[in-house]
This record gives structure tokens, sequence and C-alpha cells, in this order.
């Protein structure tokens, strides 16, 4: 499959650790964020989302936190898996059913 | 599966020419987005629609165009291709609603412009 954003940034973790990916927002008028998941050859997949009104919400292993103040968001992976590594995007928005403002991405690589 | 579905997964062809590329969307999604991916500028939104109305507007060239039809199934059509025209190009898809509603992708058409 091909690669996607060549020089991304890249985080590398041990199969079985926590994985904590980050991400800066541009827009303080944003009010809703979403992390995906895209694997090689593949399109972006809906991992989990979050509105301005909430500080945290958590998945099947995964938990997204929101801080206005500095205009940042995270997505922590708990026991990271193989099955985990691919590129993870940010994106914002007005609401859910506004265009996406995507960030740059960050590759995951789990070392097993 | 995303239940979003694009067609051809691949596109080859040269400088100058057309092409339309197809997405349908997640059953009772009413809402179409059309978005561009390259190495060096990242996932770019180019198009939105709502059941069959264009609804917002982002980095699209005026070479480009898109449209949605009564069956909500949308077609992308790029003319007088450039080099610089390759790129992934992602459907995505949106349920009705005011409350969270994430967009769905599907696994997209690759263009190369030879």
């Amino acid at each position: 499959g091909e690669s996607v954003g060549l020089h991304l940034p890249t985080l590398s973790v041990q199969e079985g650790d926590n994985s904590i990916i980050n991400c800066a927002y541009s827009n303080s008028a944003s009010d809703y964020f979403i992390w995906y998941k895209q694997e090689s050859g593949k399109g972006p997949q809906f991992i989990i989302d979050i509105r301005s009104n909430m500080d945290k919400r958590q998945g099947q292993r995964v938990t997204v936190l929101l801080n206005k103040t500095v205009k940042h968001l995270s997505l922590q992976i708990a026991a990271t898996q193989p099955g985990d590594s691919a590129v993870y995007f940010c994106a914002e928005a007005y609401s859910g059913n506004t265009p996406l403002v995507f960030g740059k991405g960050t590759r995951l690589s789990v070392i097993a | 599966d995303s239940g979003v579905t694009q067609t051809p997964k691949h596109l080859i062809t040269a400088t100058g020419q057309r092409v339309t590329l197809r997405c349908s969307p997640r059953s009772g999604d009413l809402s179409v987005y059309w978005y561009q991916q390259s190495l060096d500028q990242g996932l770019q939104f180019l198009i939105q629609y709502y059941n069959g109305e264009e609804r917002a507007k982002g980095n699209i060239l005026e070479r480009f165009s898109a449209q949605q039809f009564p069956d909500l199934h949308s077609e992308l059509n790029l003319s007088s291709l450039e080099l610089g025209d390759s790129a992934l190009y992602f459907c995505a898809s949106s349920a009705p609603g005011q409350s969270n509603q994430p967009q769905h992708f599907g696994d997209g058409t690759r263009l190369s412009i030879l």
C-alpha cells in the first residue's frame, strides 16, 4: 500500500503500553473534534469524537481529552496492539455536520 | 466497512484529460463531502452537498466541480488535469441532525496523472 505523509511525526510504542497522541487545533470557535485512524490503502476510520462542552470522552480502549484553554486535543490508546499501527488524524469543525479541518497526522508504530 | 462506496479505486490518465469520481453515501446519510489527500497538503476539504444542494465550499479549484443526485450519490468531476492533481480523493458522508454526526469515509480513489 502507499504511504500517507512520508514525513509525519512518528510515535513508537511497545505492545501493551499506553499511547498518547497529541494535536493542537487552530480555531477557538470550533465546537466539534474528532479522531480518525488511517491504515495504508484505506480511508480515515472514525475512532471517537467530542463536543466542546466536554473535557473527556471514553470509548473502547480510547479516551479523548480536550483542553480548550490551550486548544489541545489528545487521544489515549490503552494497551496498544499491533493492529493500532496506523496514521492518526485529529480534525475540528464548527459542528458535526460541517466540513472538517484536519491536522497533519501522527504515525503510530507498535513494536511487538 | 464504513458503508461509503467510492469508484473507481484507481485512475490513471494524462494531463489535460477529464475524469469523474463517484461516491455512494451510507444509507440514510444526506450529507456528502469530498476531500483531497496529497503528501504535501494533507487532507483538504473540497466541497459539501446536503440533500442535493451545495452546502459548503473549500479549497476546490475552478477546474473541479461536483454534484449530488436525487438518489444522494455524488460525483466529483476533475477537468484539464495537471500533474499536481495526482492525489487520493475521499468521499465522506454523515447523517442528518443537529447533534454529533461523525463523517464516515470511503476508501478513496487514487488519481495518477502521467
